[in-house]
């Protein structure tokens, strides 16, 4: 079984300053990674994956997650935070090769960017 | 774009009433899922389906069962409604190949309050 730790529910930053959200996860076989992101109001959308390859994966908003095989985490970090980054986000595993792709979530940290 | 629609934003129903969450996704996926998300617990696997008429319990189904009579829609049921069902609930879809393998679509959220 897997699980997955998101230590910060909340996460409080300013304007351009740089931010990382962390994401642990607990598998004893192999998995793909997700960040998922809600904004106010809205259902969740997918951010970034890890699926194979390169450890280090960029979503089209600036944020980038590195998978960390061995410290068995993958944060999500962006360089410079903009207030329309304020959302919850969501980071979840799955088996690797699972027949039905159920996600794990973690239980969600709040980025709030203040001007 | 995919889209995933859930057939109402907010509903309230009293104790006991039967109540009927209806997930309607447009892109022939195989997989969707039903989840309820709470402050500080993130989103949690109440069922999900892989093939029409197929269904497997997710983490918390108690209380709740669900309909896949048709590919592009999925329903979750409560029997009879209870106040700790308050909560806001999530549907997803997902294929199982292609680019987007492992990707879950979500829709808006139906947040419901049981008085």
């Amino acid at each position: 079984a897997q699980s997955v730790t998101q230590l910060d529910s909340q996460v409080p930053v300013f304007e351009e300053a740089p931010v990382e959200l962390r994401c642990n996860y607990s598998s004893s076989v192999s998995v793909y990674l997700f960040w998922y992101v809600q904004y106010p109001n809205q259902g969740l959308q997918l951010l970034l994956k890890y699926l194979s390859g390169s450890t280090l994966v960029e979503s089209i908003n600036g944020f980038e997650a590195e998978f960390n095989k061995s410290q068995t985490s993958f944060h999500l970090r962006k360089p410079s935070v903009h207030i329309s980054d304020t959302a919850e986000y969501f980071c979840a595993v799955t088996e690797r090769g699972g027949a039905t792709n159920k996600l794990i979530f973690g239980t969600g940290t709040l980025l709030a960017v203040q001007p | 774009d995919v889209k995933v629609t859930q057939s109402s934003r907010y509903l309230v129903k009293r104790t006991g009433e039967k109540v009927f969450l209806e997930c309607v996704q447009d892109m022939d996926h195989e997989n969707m899922f039903w989840y309820r998300q709470d402050p500080g617990l993130g989103l949690r696997l109440i069922y999900f389906s892989y093939d029409v008429k197929m269904k497997e319990k997710g983490d918390i189904p108690e209380g709740y069962s669900v309909s896949r009579e048709k590919k592009e829609r999925f329903s979750l049921i409560l029997e009879s409604a209870s106040t700790n069902q308050t909560s806001m609930y999530l549907c997803a879809s997902s294929g199982r190949t292609g680019g987007q393998l492992y990707e879950q679509y979500f829709g808006p959220g139906t947040r419901l309050t049981v008085t």
